[in-house]
């Protein structure tokens, strides 16, 4: 199985600040016939499901403010979130679709400092 | 719109069984699969398998083979998630996600289905 660690667990940033969130697979999710990584980011706030925000390592889902961005290929991605707002406040997820079983990271709680 | 609408909140005795449901709208129901993803109390997102819903295909993650099975009825655009021999640390909100074929993002999600497992 291929294992999602995200760093940090949690993160507390001020309003407007940059917040950085870090996602490393134990094996690459690059399908080299198509050369996409099938690395999707998801916002969760207490009590609703999650969010799809970003897939493919970098495409922002529609609807998604730009302040979401998400890059990285191969085994190491990073979800952006350029000004923290408010409403940005959640547990963010990371999941490959590469190889069954689709695996989510542990979770990084992000909050206003 | 784009909608999972699953069905309410189960409360079961060790050792039963627990069927939730997942009606689909919004979309045509056999161009996407739908997955299933459970979270416990306070924790992370588990997968839990798939099915491809115009063949029925499934596809379980290990820890729940023999255990749980997924069913479609494509007549009524639902999906169905039937868990066996639960156990207390079966507790946890089951979602219903949908996710693009032959292999995409879970785009729309369930509103979550709690499932409690106490004696």
């Amino acid at each position: 199985d291929i294992v999602m660690t995200q760093s940090p667990d949690s993160l507390a940033v001020s309003l407007g600040e940059r917040a950085t969130i870090n996602c490393m697979s134990s094996q690459s999710v690059l399908y080299n016939s198509d050369n996409k990584d099938y690395l999707a980011w998801y916002q969760q706030k207490p009590g609703q499901p999650p969010k799809l925000l970003i897939y493919l390592a970098s495409t922002r889902e529609s609807g998604v403010p730009d302040r979401f961005s998400g890059s990285g290929s191969g085994t190491d991605f990073t979800l952006t979130i350029s000004s923290l707002q408010a409403e940005d406040v959640a547990v963010y997820y990371c999941q490959q679709y590469y190889n069954s079983p689709w695996t989510f990271g542990q979770g990084t709680k992000v909050e206003i400092k | 719109q784009v909608q999972l609408e699953q069905s309410g909140a189960e409360v079961k005795k060790p050792g039963a069984s627990v069927k939730v449901s997942c009606k689909a709208s919004g979309y045509t129901f056999t161009n996407y699969g739908i997955s299933w993803v459970r979270q416990a109390p306070g924790e992370g997102l588990d997968w839990m398998g798939w099915i491809i819903t115009y063949n029925g295909n499934t596809n379980y993650a290990q820890k729940f083979q023999g255990r749980v099975t997924m069913t479609t009825d494509t007549s009524t655009s639902t999906a169905y998630m039937e868990m066996r021999s639960l156990r207390s640390d079966d507790t946890a909100v089951y979602y219903c996600a949908r996710w693009d074929l032959p292999d995409g993002p879970f785009d729309y999600w369930g509103q979550g289905t709690l499932v409690t497992v106490s004696s």
